[in-house]
């Protein structure tokens, strides 16, 4: 069954670049890898997907290994707003979503 | 473009008690997913929705929990009766068809968070 797995904890200057791992050893081949982030008390935000190539966005970049089982979500400035829990996710063998406990990332001013 | 929409936002009930979640997916978003979060935890799906036929409701605990979507829209959870251990954050996501999953990017709402005394 697809599992992530990601370090509990993180914190990162206010200005520098977060960098969140994520691997994802199980992946299959056609299978987009997700990142969501989830502010205290609000529901999880979309952020960035990919499948092979490295994607960026207005939020965010996203770099997946060649060998896709591993994944790093790039902030590359990092604001006090960034503070959140952090969840790389793909689909489960029975399509689902498997979000795991995700990356409290602090940003520290 | 309004996001997902849930209410309430807050719920206190007492053991035993019924309870009602409601979810007001995007415009045009056919798929409709409802979560459950515990605390310190990731959403988990417990019944997803493709218009109105729920096509995947394997994590829902049949007993006491229920789902409705009329009209492939709007959305209902309830608990009925509710037990200590149901109280969590219960989230509702859409997204415009899951029959295009690997690329089909889920927008979530701000969830009901539920205690259940």
């Amino acid at each position: 069954d697809a599992k992530t797995t990601q370090p509990t904890s993180m914190d990162c200057a206010e200005g520098r670049a977060a960098n969140l791992p994520c691997n994802h050893s199980t992946i299959s081949g056609n299978e987009y890898v997700y990142w969501y982030r989830q502010i205290h008390s609000q529901g999880p935000q979309y952020i960035i997907h990919g499948l092979k190539n490295n994607e960026t966005n207005e939020m965010a970049s996203l770099i997946i290994t060649e060998d896709r089982k591993s994944s790093t979500l790039i902030l590359p400035h990092a604001t006090l707003r960034d503070t959140a829990v952090y969840y790389c996710t793909g689909l489960n063998t029975g399509n689902q979503f498997y979000f795991g406990t995700g990356t409290s990332l602090t940003v520290i001013p | 473009e309004a996001g997902v929409v849930q209410s309430p936002r807050y719920k206190i009930i007492e053991k035993k008690q019924p309870v009602a979640f409601w979810c007001n997916p995007i415009s045009g978003h056919n798929t409709l997913y409802w979560y459950l979060q515990n605390l310190g935890q990731g959403p988990e799906l417990l019944i997803r929705y493709e218009n109105e036929e729920a096509v995947d409701d394997s994590q829902l605990p049949k007993d006491r929990f229920s789902a409705e979507r009329l009209k492939g829209v709007d959305s209902t959870l309830k608990i009925q009766p509710a037990e200590l251990g149901d109280s969590a954050v219960y989230l509702c996501a859409s997204s415009l068809d899951f029959r295009d999953r690997f690329t089909d990017t889920q927008y979530f709402g701000p969830g009901t968070r539920l205690t259940v005394l």
